[in-house]
């Protein structure tokens, strides 16, 4: 079964503090990574993705970093804010005409103010 | 344009009732997904339909059934339904080239008893 890690479950930051969720996967063919995230009673909405052929990417406050040799890839998000307070999945594809992903279990996170 | 939009928002079944949810997109999307959200599972994929005339199965397909009406419409039909399938569904679609952005409905939350 293929499948993409994700930890923690829940995290607690406070307003101005760096988040960080983890996501390992064990299928070395996946070649794009996802983030989507989901505030409550909305659907999940792409965030930032990446390809494996780079290391890390970053937009505005998030930030990709991606370890291909430990096969695991990591979303950062400088000075969180209130509004930032959502669940937020990570995703692996192999890509395809299909666009199959494989998400990870979910993410909750609360930013203090 | 309304995107991707689904119906019910909300339905409640008793166990062996059937009934169909159905996934509408106005974005001109070639593929079209049915994922199921249950805590601490994330997302998994039920069904999906590459193009217009064809469906596969994802991850998690027993107990399903589904039809791409035309390129607009993806319906999911639960037979029989079961307590197992008490879920949030979401709807999802994308053009159908590879490593694309995944567009998701605000999803139909169901209850079986």
């Amino acid at each position: 079964q293929q499948q993409v890690k994700q930890s923690p479950q829940s995290l607690i930051v406070q307003k101005g503090g760096i988040s960080i969720i983890n996501c390992a996967y064990e299928n070395t063919a996946f070649d794009y990574f996802p983030w989507y995230q989901q505030f409550p009673g909305k659907g999940p909405a792409l965030l930032i993705a990446i390809r494996p052929d780079v290391s890390e990417k970053k937009e505005g406050r998030f930030t990709i970093s991606f370890n291909k040799s430990a096969k695991q890839f990591s979303l950062h998000i400088m000075d969180s804010q209130p509004g930032d307070s959502a669940t937020y999945f990570c995703a692996a594809s192999m890509g395809g005409a299909t666009n199959k992903l494989i998400f990870g279990t979910g993410t909750l996170l609360a930013v203090q103010p | 344009n309304a995107g991707v939009t689904q119906t019910p928002k909300f339905q409640v079944l008793k166990t062996g009732q059937s009934m169909t949810l159905q996934c509408a997109q106005d974005m001109n999307h070639n593929s079209m997904y049915w994922y199921r959200q249950d805590p601490g599972m994330g997302l998994r994929l039920i069904y999906y339909s590459a193009s217009e005339g064809t469906t596969d199965k994802g991850e998690v397909p027993n107990g399903y059934n589904v039809s791409r009406l035309n390129k607009r419409e993806f319906s999911l039909r639960l037979e029989s339904a079961a307590p197992s399938q008490t879920s949030v569904y979401f709807c999802a679609t994308t053009q159908g080239r590879v490593q694309e952005t995944q567009y998701f409905g605000p999803g139909t939350r169901l209850l079986v008893l």
